[in-house]
């Protein structure tokens, strides 16, 4: 079956940078996007942009550009998301999914909660 | 931007049907998909291409487009439903992908 398994909680200080691991399994890794969503605690779903799991192509979301960049490792079958120049509002879970056919989220990581604080 | 609406919250009694609507300009031409997320818990996908329903999902839950809007219903509405729900599209040229607001359905 299909699973997405990301790292832990972090803490981190204003300023630092964030690198959250997504690591798939139960499926061709290189077959589908990866998409990462955040959540601040409380507030809803916001999207953070793709990776195209084969060839590494990304798109952002405007917000993030600058401040995010998403890689992967094929040969561990894993998404990385990382995020400069943390601020408090930064403070949310981190998700990852991976993209069905038209790449839109549908299998879903247990997230990761990254709380940014001095 | 692009921007996806939904009412905040929406309360039904046990057994009545819930309808959950979503309204954005480019869903006359964009897909809609679903998401139920229960407190504490990642978001599950239960309606895909507007009336699609993935495996596993109940045959309660339906989906449709109409215009400039996008309808989640749930039939016959159960306690475990009680959930926040989402939609989330993209607009006209791809450019921008958004959830809407989330709306919180109760169930009593």
């Amino acid at each position: 079956q299909v699973q997405l398994v990301q790292s832990g909680a972090e803490v981190k200080k204003p300023g630092a940078s964030v690198k959250v691991s997504c690591k798939a399994s139960g499926y061709t890794f290189t077959t589908y996007d990866i998409i990462w969503v955040r959540q601040p605690t409380g507030q809803g779903l916001e999207w953070m942009g793709w990776m195209n799991s084969n060839s590494g192509s990304t798109g952002y979301a405007q917000k993030f550009q600058g401040r995010v960049t998403m890689t992967r490792n094929t040969s561990i079958s894993t998404a990385y998301m990382e995020l400069s120049s943390l601020r408090s509002d930064d403070t949310a879970v981190y998700y990852c999914a991976r993209g069905d056919s038209n790449g839109w989220p549908n299998y879903w990581g247990q997230g990761s909660l990254v709380t940014v604080s001095s | 931007s692009y921007e996806l609406t939904q009412p905040p919250s929406v309360s039904v009694s046990p057994g009545q049907t819930a309808r959950i609507t979503c309204s954005g300009d480019a869903l006359p031409k964009k897909y809609a998909y679903w998401y139920q997320q229960k407190s504490g818990q990642a978001p599950v996908l239960v309606i895909c291409e507007d009336s699609k329903r993935p495996s596993g999902i109940p045959e309660r839950f339906s989906g449709s487009s109409s215009g400039t809007m996008a309808t989640l219903t749930i039939s016959g509405a159960q306690v475990e439903d009680e959930a926040d729900y989402y939609c989330y599209s993209t607009d006209s040229s791809y450019n921008h992908w958004v959830f809407g607001g989330g709306t919180k359905l109760t169930v009593l």
